[in-house]
């Protein structure tokens, strides 16, 4: 099992510019979600889903968009990237909905830079 | 979800047990919580959760006091490689979605 793969782990984008960040998962999760990460601070959730076609938000979606089409698959979109999107993205994924097993497995995370 | 409160830092000396608390004093009644923690700049990884009881794993002990509005995380004989941000985390888990909302943390340093 690989578990949580992000892809790319590093990225440079200028302000205005698009681009997804892939998040892969091979445990057959439910659950999957995004985090950003700003230096110095805990970890926000951004989007999250519940099973495939299945998506809702979080504490900050703004500027952000998700689709879930597979169970395996979750990408965070960055429509017009903007200097305040600047951070680490964590994605995580965890067994059923409902199912009290408590852990969320993360990934090794992809670090954004917006000039 | 309720919210939590950590000390922003605690040391600890290698070896010794490391004891880090946690308020939570407007939890509800199905609400759990879920200790995890940051090393350096990787991804969260999973410690120990629970309700109302008492939980021990490899890894750690919860302790959770009887009204459930604190609990502490016991890491039994702690050593380098547990100096990292501790997460303290309550929230519901089931229904239709089981999100956790991530505070600021305590940073635990061990000393040698």
């Amino acid at each position: 099992n690989a578990g949580v793969t992000q892809t790319p782990k590093f990225q440079v984008l200028k302000t205005g510019q698009s681009m997804t960040l892939q998040c892969a998962q091979d445990m057959n999760h439910e659950y999957m979600s995004w985090y950003r990460q700003d230096p110095g601070m805990g970890l926000r959730l951004i989007h999250y889903s519940v099973g495939a076609g299945i998506t809702d938000q979080g504490e900050v979606p703004n500027g952000y968009n998700v689709s879930r089409s597979t169970t395996e698959d979750f990408p965070l979109r960055l429509l017009s990237a903007a200097p305040s999107q600047t951070s680490v993205y964590f994605c995580a994924s965890s067994r059923q909905v409902g199912s009290n097993t408590g852990e969320l497995f993360f990934g090794e995370g992809s670090r954004l830079t917006v000039l | 979800d309720a919210k939590t409160t950590q000390p922003p830092s605690m040391d600890c000396a290698e070896g010794r047990a490391a004891n880090l608390p946690c308020n939570h004093s407007t939890i509800s009644g199905n609400e759990y919580v879920y200790w995890y923690r940051q090393i350096h700049s990787q991804g969260p990884q999973y410690i120990i959760h629970g309700l109302k009881n008492n939980e021990t794993n490899e890894m750690a002990s919860l302790i959770i006091t009887e009204d459930r509005k604190s609990s502490t995380l016991i890491l039994p004989h702690a050593t380098l490689r547990d100096t990292a941000v501790y997460y303290c985390i309550v929230s519901s888990y089931g229904g239709a979605t089981n999100k956790l909302i991530f505070g600021t943390g305590t940073l635990l340093a061990v000393q040698p």
